[in-house]
């Protein structure tokens, strides 16, 4: 069964800032993908960015880019001139690709509580 | 389109008590899901669905029953409520759960078990 692993409860960034939350996983697909959540005060969960195993390239979203470390099951998500609205849970999340396991479920991980510090 | 919506935002249960948690989609996705947060955790599979007619448990399936009659709607069922049920609860929908699919959440119900 894969596993995802967040070892950061909190985290605090000073506005206009750089933080790297950090994200790793455990399984034996070499097909799969992985998700940055970010969950603010309203609960809503809201999609920051998606990474494709397939691809090396590290996705990028205006602010926000990964470092995916494919051999290492690494994934950390990388907040660059971080805002007020930056602050939230962010959750990591994976998602098998292949066969039986292609139903879409996403497998979370517990969670890192970012503070934007004005 | 109004997207993924769940009816109540909150609720209280007394004990043993009875409840179902609606789920409506207009974006005529095929695959949808109902998720738990415990407080300060991750959201954890309860049942999905892949179709109508077609639902399967996912990690913590127990003290839930789900159905989907139709594409819009996959209500949430719970019977004889308990204080390990106090969660906030996530539904969630998807057009084919494969690919680039994105899974779009609703607002969640937050219930609490007393």
């Amino acid at each position: 069964a894969q596993t995802v692993t967040q070892s950061q409860p909190e985290m605090s960034v000073q506005e206009a800032e750089t933080v790297t939350l950090s994200c790793t996983y455990d399984t034996s697909e070499s097909d799969y993908y992985l998700f940055w959540y970010k969950q603010p005060p309203s609960r809503q969960m809201i999609l920051v960015i998606r990474q494709e195993a397939y691809k090396q390239q590290n996705a990028t979203e205006n602010r926000f880019s990964v470092n995916f470390q494919k051999a290492a099951k690494s994934f950390s998500l990388k907040i660059s001139d971080s805002q007020l609205g930056d602050a939230a849970m962010y959750f990591c999340a994976y998602r098998s690709a292949t066969g039986s396991g292609n139903t879409g479920k996403l497998i979370f991980g517990q969670g890192t509580t970012l503070q934007v510090k004005p | 389109n109004a997207g993924v919506t769940q009816t109540p935002k909150f609720r209280i249960l007394k004990i043993g008590q009875s409840m179902t948690l609606q789920c409506t989609q207009d974006m005529n996705h095929n695959y949808m899901y109902w998720y738990r947060q415990d407080p300060g955790m991750g959201l954890k599979l309860i049942y999905y669905s892949v179709g109508a007619g077609i639902t399967d448990k996912g990690e913590v399936p127990n003290g839930y029953n789900v159905s989907r009659s139709t594409t819009e709607d996959f209500p949430l069922r719970l019977e004889l409520a308990a204080p390990s049920q106090t969660s906030v609860y996530f539904c969630a929908s998807t057009p084919r759960g494969g690919g680039t699919d994105t899974q779009y959440f609703g607002p969640g119900t937050r219930l609490t078990v007393l």
